[in-house]
């Protein structure tokens, strides 16, 4: 059965180094999305991704963050200039449409660590 | 903005039992989905049931069910004649039924099915 897959599984980096998270999306999904887990706190919405394009972001989403489909099979998250907030699960998701009705599936996560 | 709380952080229960997990709300939508999604340790999240909030009655997957309270905004699943794979995270989650796709999660609920 497909799957979402990401990598690395691990990052550590240090405070204000760049970071970028890798995902492949299921092949034939058109919508991407990233979530964020802080230790101990809630899976939240970073961004969402259609056509090259964001469709929506959260506010956590500011400019250290930026998305990107370099080729046709992978999705990536940069994180410009890492801070200590930075560090949590990060997963991505992809999904075939954009309705509620469609299933976002979810990657196994990269947990950043900063230092 | 939408919230879902999930007040049970950790659950336990004997395998072959059944268990509640709960899940409550708040949103002023009238037409949304709700989600719950089953993360195994150390593997990605996947979706175990979803709900219509304009259907009326609770949605089943073999084993899981849902008690689906609208007006109470309430939101809890069941599970049928547990089994040891069924110990993993639990997140409640809503979603929006039109415009926004972004998933908004509960904090968890840690349910451990002993031998």
């Amino acid at each position: 059965e497909p799957e979402v897959t990401q990598t690395p599984s691990h990052q550590v980096t240090q405070m204000g180094q760049e970071v970028i998270l890798r995902c492949v999306p299921i092949s034939n999904h058109l919508y991407f999305y990233w979530y964020r887990q802080i230790l101990g706190q809630k899976v939240e919405f970073l961004v969402s991704f259609y056509n090259n394009e964001i469709s929506e972001k959260s506010e956590i989403f500011d400019d250290q963050f930026s998305v990107e489909r370099p080729d046709g099979s992978n999705f990536t998250l940069k994180i410009r200039s890492t801070k200590l907030e930075d560090s949590a699960m990060y997963f991505c998701a992809s999904s075939e449409f954009a309705n509620a009705y469609n299933e976002q599936f979810f990657g196994p996560g990269t947990r950043l660590t900063v230092l | 903005a939408q919230t879902v709380t999930q007040s049970q952080p950790e659950m336990s229960v004997q395998e072959a039992e059944t268990v509640t997990l709960s899940c409550t709300y708040d949103t002023s939508e009238n037409n949304y989905y709700l989600f719950w999604y089953k993360q195994p340790p150390s593997r990605q999240m996947i979706l175990v049931i979803r709900q219509e909030a304009y259907k009326q009655q609770n949605a089943t997957e073999n084993r899981f069910s849902v008690n689906f309270q609208k007006a109470a905004k309430s939101f809890s699943l069941k599970i049928s004649d547990s089994q040891l794979g069924d110990t993993a995270m639990y997140f409640c989650a809503f979603m929006k039924r039109q415009g926004a796709q972004k998933l908004v999660f509960g904090q968890g609920t840690r349910l451990t099915i002993n031998p």
